[in-house]
């Protein structure tokens, strides 16, 4: 059965570095989709953070871009999301996710087609 | 402030039919980029409920259709089940600046 699974700290120091890593299993992290990352502050809406294609090219929230890496690890199905410099307003559910279009597929194509369950990361000192 | 609006609540009793709205603007849902609608249950992780517009997702009751026209799209639910109280997420694309995957605010629906 495909599932992801997100995991990582759940506490991260202000101005420090959030970081997290999803697990793919029950399918191929080589697959023809994008993997990529969603979060929900507390009792908030969803926002976009970005994706990963298996051959490194990524995409981001131009809102988020100049802190946000995303990275694929193939040998070990799994993919990482890396946020500097947070603050309390980075504070949020973080759920990776499979989009569902194909490399070459605009970003307007495709849509979220498998979550993880998510993971809880608080920015605090 | 969303790019996508959706009203913050609806209501409605068992086995009324509700509509949820989503309304955009000439750079998402106007300029036809497709809308997708995810349902989050209490506590849980989003799930994918509509695709396209109008297409369900495996395993999604017939109760469930989607909409578009114009600025605006919609999730229509009938027979309403005290099950289908949750969240609901309208998502689209917006062309502005660089372009961005873009989702609306959310609309918590009661069942009465």
């Amino acid at each position: 059965q495909f599932q992801l699974h997100e995991s990582g700290p759940g506490l991260v120091k202000p101005s420090g570095t959030l970081s997290l890593t999803c697990g793919v299993s029950g399918a191929s992290i080589a697959s023809s989709f994008w993997w990529g990352w969603v979060r929900q502050p507390p009792g908030k809406g969803l926002e976009w953070i970005g994706e990963v294609y298996h051959d490194g090219t990524t995409t981001y929230n131009p809102s988020l871009k100049s802190r946000v890496v995303i990275s694929v690890d193939k040998s070990n199905e799994q993919f990482s999301l890396r946020v500097s410099s947070v603050t309390a307003a980075d504070t949020a559910v973080y759920y990776c996710v499979r989009d569902t279009r194909s490399r070459y597929q605009p970003l307007h194509g495709g849509e979220f087609g498998t979550w993880g369950q998510g993971t809880l990361v608080t920015v605090s000192s | 402030q969303s790019v996508l609006t959706q009203p913050p609540s609806v209501s409605g009793a068992p086995g009324q039919r509700v509509t949820l709205s989503c309304t955009g603007s000439s750079s998402n849902i106007g300029a036809g980029f497709k809308v997708h609608w995810y349902q989050q249950l209490p506590g849980e992780a989003p799930k994918l409920l509509i695709f396209s517009d109008i297409h369900r997702s495996s395993g999604v009751p017939a109760r469930f259709s989607g909409s578009k026209s114009g600025t605006s799209a919609s999730l229509a639910i009938t027979g309403l089940q005290p099950e289908d109280e949750a969240d609901y997420y309208c998502q689209s694309f917006d062309s502005s600046l660089t372009g961005s995957k873009v989702f609306g605010g959310g609309t918590k629906l009661t069942v009465l």
